[in-house]
């Protein structure tokens, strides 16, 4: 079943600025990974927190969890055009699976 | 060189066919996984094979058989196809199955269209 569900559905910022985009899950976790899908290929591992953490930096992107509100933000800071994906958050726990939701997709302008 | 690899990329096939997609991964990982995504992005695992042994058999039709030859490879075989079998179909593998702690790495998807 969909554990994880991304906020907004859909984004569209200018290059430069910083896109922000959130993630609830139902049920306990052991870790919370955030992946990114460009059009018409495969998804990607950007970043996996545990649960026991609460931030996590990568480069320009910055991961937060919440475990008491069952939450997670992905930032990006200083978009650029590349940076036009989609983004999904992926909730492992014990029974050795991933459960993604359907994601936000990100437009970066020019 | 491609890590996950998936063939063919594009499948067209009448309702009521069988068809099969392959997927082989040079990570010489031991874990390897089928998730098919809808057309509105959502995700969702369907099988996945530790060390050529059935781990995760979801809630999928049994049209659908998964056969893993050896660790690298990961085929779908896929009976009497319906229109509802459309999606895109992604394989992915990982090292070890680390309760979904781990990194999984995708190919980049074959897309079955049903007519």
């Amino acid at each position: 079943s969909q554990q994880g569900e991304e906020d907004p559905q859909a984004l569209s910022i200018q290059e430069g600025e910083n896109a922000t985009m959130n993630c609830s899950y139902k049920t306990s976790i052991n870790n919370l990974q955030w992946y990114r899908q460009n059009s018409g290929r495969g998804l990607v591992h950007l970043i996996l927190i545990r649960s026991n953490e609460r931030e996590k930096h990568s480069g320009r992107l910055r991961v937060t969890l919440d475990t008491s509100k069952k939450s997670s933000s992905l930032l990006i800071t200083a978009s650029r055009a590349a940076d036009t994906a989609s983004y999904f958050c992926a909730t492992g726990s014990n029974d050795y699976k991933l459960s993604f939701g359907a994601g936000t997709t990100v437009t970066v302008r020019a | 060189d491609t890590a996950v690899s998936q063939t063919p990329k594009y499948l067209v096939t009448q309702m009521g066919n069988d068809k099969s997609i392959k997927c082989e991964q040079n990570l010489g990982h031991d874990t390897m996984y089928w998730y098919k995504q809808d057309s509105k992005k959502f995700l969702k695992i369907m099988f996945s094979y530790n060390n050529k042994e059935l781990i995760i058999n979801e809630t999928v039709p049994n049209r659908f058989s998964p056969k893993s030859p050896d660790k690298a490879h990961l085929n779908l075989h896929i009976n009497s196809l319906e229109l509802g079998d459309s999606a895109v179909y992604f394989c992915a593998s990982s090292q070890g199955l680390g309760q979904g702690a781990i990194e999984q790495f995708f190919g980049p998807g074959t897309r079955l269209t049903v007519l």
